[in-house]
């Protein structure tokens, strides 16, 4: 089983819809968990940041976590077009040096 | 504010030259420094980690090399490219708040891709 799983991509949803990302990780004593968001040919760029149960929203961004089920999400409302990207899901692990990064999920914002 | 330099942005190397990248951190003190590389179309793997001068981690054995010479400098190396070296690769720091889980938070560089012909 891989540390950190992610959807597989690649995801479209029509532009104004609800985009729904998904990961699940397998070090049950995780505690810190991010998005980040990935346009083609760049570097990663943080978007959000979650280290307890429940729900976080910034702006049209929501993420979730689930610590009992293993399972953290990303929700973007009001999806645009600029949206499109790939987003990486990562968890920090119990020591305080590095995290580990999901493959990501391609999302594509159809106009 | 923070700032995370890279150098160069794009380098194109022969099969067995020698490889030198740097990245350098303004406007913090005593960050976690991190490489990793990203090849095409996959996910990002992480090379190595400091968390002080002289202090690497080592988390893929290969080729290549990290340094710390300074507080805020982390330098990647290698001796002799390999095709297989040919990717992106990303210098990342964080800051270490102590008991915090905010200390996990890393900012990525704006890379160097590296293509081994």
């Amino acid at each position: 089983q891989k540390e950190v799983e992610q959807n597989s991509g690649p995801l479209s949803v029509p532009e104004g819809a609800i985009a729904s990302l998904n990961c699940t990780y397998s070090d049950r004593g995780s505690q810190s968990f991010f998005w980040y968001r990935q346009y083609s040919g760049k570097s990663p760029e943080l978007i959000m940041s979650i280290y307890s149960n429940g729900d976080k929203e910034d702006g049209r961004f929501t993420a979730q976590l689930n610590k009992a089920s293993q399972y953290v999400s990303l929700l973007i409302r009001d999806s645009q077009p600029s949206d499109s990207a790939t987003y990486l899901c990562a968890v920090g692990k119990t020591s305080y040096d590095k995290v580990i990064f999901g493959p990501g999920t391609s999302l594509s914002v159809i106009p | 504010s923070q700032t995370i330099h890279q150098w160069p942005a794009t380098l194109v190397q022969p099969v067995g030259s020698p490889l030198s990248l740097e990245c350098t951190v303004e406007g913090t003190s005593n960050p976690n420094l991190y490489w990793y590389r990203q090849a095409a179309g996959r996910g990002l793997q992480l090379l190595f980690y400091s968390v002080g001068i002289g202090q690497i981690s080592s988390e893929v054995p290969q080729n290549l090399s990290a340094s710390r010479p300074q507080d805020r400098q982390f330098i990647l190396s290698s001796k002799k490219l390999l095709l297989s070296d040919s990717g992106f690769y990303l210098c990342a720091w964080s800051v270490i708040f102590s008991g915090l889980a905010q200390s996990y938070e890393q900012y990525f560089g704006p890379g160097t891709r590296l293509t081994v012909t």
